[in-house]
């Protein structure tokens, strides 16, 4: 079973709003993902971090990797209708990855 | 470049039936993952090879599940008897050695259903 409690599950947004969602853990994890996935499609990498306290940018997204190593967020800003899909946060150790629930992004134009 | 490939992209069986699902990775990654993807249960890892030999099929869900992986390009991953519960889109993954950025290759998914 999944390890990782993402949140929240669903977000419905006009466009043009920001979006923030995270990811907690009981376990640490040395490196947290972000996966995005389209409809009919498999996920796709956002966003790697791999240090506790790492701020990261890619365009319009932000990711954090948490101090403690147990949870990083994931924040989208002025958001667009294209950003719709599944976001995925991912925690990794050695070879195993586990992922969240999926946060399902709705967005209105 | 041809990512990974997974075959069939959709399968609709009767319960009972065999199922076989395929995946050719990426050439040169030497991880290959099976990944389980439901509503209910999100992305669930089921088994990951490294140089074709399975080292953790802990999320394998019961005995009907087998994989395989007889080289470097090809895996299988079975289910017989299927049952309707095993209805979900199944993906398969693949990672080259070193891991490198820790970044997932993912195929298009094979959505199976089973009536």
């Amino acid at each position: 079973g999944q390890q990782l409690n993402q949140s929240p599950q669903s977000m419905f947004i006009q466009e043009g709003e920001d979006v923030s969602m995270n990811c907690t853990s009981s376990s640490i994890f040395n490196t947290w993902l972000w996966y995005k996935q389209d409809p009919g499609e498999g996920p796709v990498l956002l966003i790697a971090l791999y240090k506790a306290g790492e701020l990261t940018s890619n365009g319009r997204l932000t990711a954090q990797f948490g101090i403690t190593r147990k949870d990083s967020f994931l924040n989208i800003s002025a958001s667009i209708p294209s950003d719709v899909g599944i976001y995925f946060c991912a925690g990794l150790n050695n070879n195993d990855m586990r992922f969240g629930a999926g946060t399902r992004l709705t967005v209105k134009p | 470049d041809a990512g990974v490939i997974q075959s069939p992209r959709h399968e609709v069986t009767e319960m009972g039936q065999e199922v076989t699902l395929r995946c050719k990775p990426i050439s040169g990654h030497d991880y290959l993952f099976w990944y389980r993807q439901t509503m209910m249960r999100g992305l669930e890892l089921l088994i990951y090879f490294n140089n074709n030999v399975p080292i953790d099929d802990s999320g394998m869900p019961e005995d009907r599940f087998s994989a395989k992986m007889p080289n470097a390009s090809f895996s299988t991953l079975k289910i017989q008897p299927s049952e309707p519960r095993d209805s979900a889109v199944y993906f398969c993954a693949s990672i080259p050695e070193g891991r490198g950025t820790g970044e997932l290759f993912f195929g298009e998914g094979s959505r199976l259903t089973v009536l």
